[in-house]
């Protein structure tokens, strides 16, 4: 089955104890993309990577990290979490990074529910 | 001006009924359109994209690209129960090298039995 999926889904965690996301698709996708939502806030883009090693910013970066080593991986690092990174994250790959319109639909993962205390 | 803007609601309709949700957005060289829906605590799933100016049919949703306005909106025929949830508008804006998805908020639609 084609899919997005992500580790752990739900996780509570104390500040400053550095955590992974993992997100893993099996789509053979180009283009992977970390968001965040909160309410009131809509989903906004973290970090996205448009091929093997080729990662950058999004609009929130601010105290995550990304690497993408093999294509159907794209993790998402917290080095050191704060409350204010409580929020739902969600993973998504497209097929292409070339901006062809056929390849641009995201498909999302299931989502991973993060608390920070 | 926001980039995507939906509105809120919620919006309430009769089962039976039409739904109409509605998106503008900002960036007028945009050229892929999306809706998702979004059940409470899920991932957003896609329901259907359009990428030209018109209406596109796919069983009881109808999407209606407007890029003169800068509107596409998302018709819902015959409403279930089960269609109640948030729908996010998303596009795909136009140059750069990021081709993220900006979403708007999100607007939530009750369907009553």
């Amino acid at each position: 089955e084609a899919q997005v999926t992500q580790n752990p889904r739900y996780l509570i965690t104390v500040t400053g104890k550095k955590l992974t996301v993992t997100c893993s698709q099996n789509m053979n996708h180009e283009y992977m993309s970390w968001y965040r939502q909160d309410p009131g806030l809509g989903l906004r883009q973290i970090y996205y990577s448009m091929n093997v090693e080729v990662t950058d910013k999004g609009d929130v970066p601010e105290g995550y990290k990304v690497s993408r080593k093999e294509k159907r991986n794209f993790p998402l690092i917290l080095e050191s979490p704060s409350p204010n990174q409580t929020s739902l994250y969600f993973c998504a790959s497209s097929l292409e990074a070339s901006g062809r319109w056929w390849g641009d639909t995201q498909y999302f993962g299931p989502g991973t529910r993060l608390t920070v205390l | 001006q926001k980039e995507v803007e939906q509105n809120s609601g919620p919006l309430s309709v009769p089962e039976g009924a039409i739904a109409s949700l509605n998106c503008t957005y900002s960036d007028r060289g945009s050229q892929s359109f999306f809706w998702y829906r979004q059940y409470s605590g899920k991932s957003p799933e896609l329901i259907m994209f359009i990428y030209s100016n018109g209406d596109k049919e796919d069983g009881r949703f109808t999407a209606q690209l407007n890029k003169a306005s800068q509107y596409v909106s998302l018709l819902i025929r015959d409403s279930q129960p089960s269609d109640s949830a948030t729908y996010l508008c998303a596009v795909k804006k136009s140059g750069g090298s990021n081709y993220k998805l900006t979403f708007g908020k999100g607007t939530l639609l009750t369907v009553n039995p």
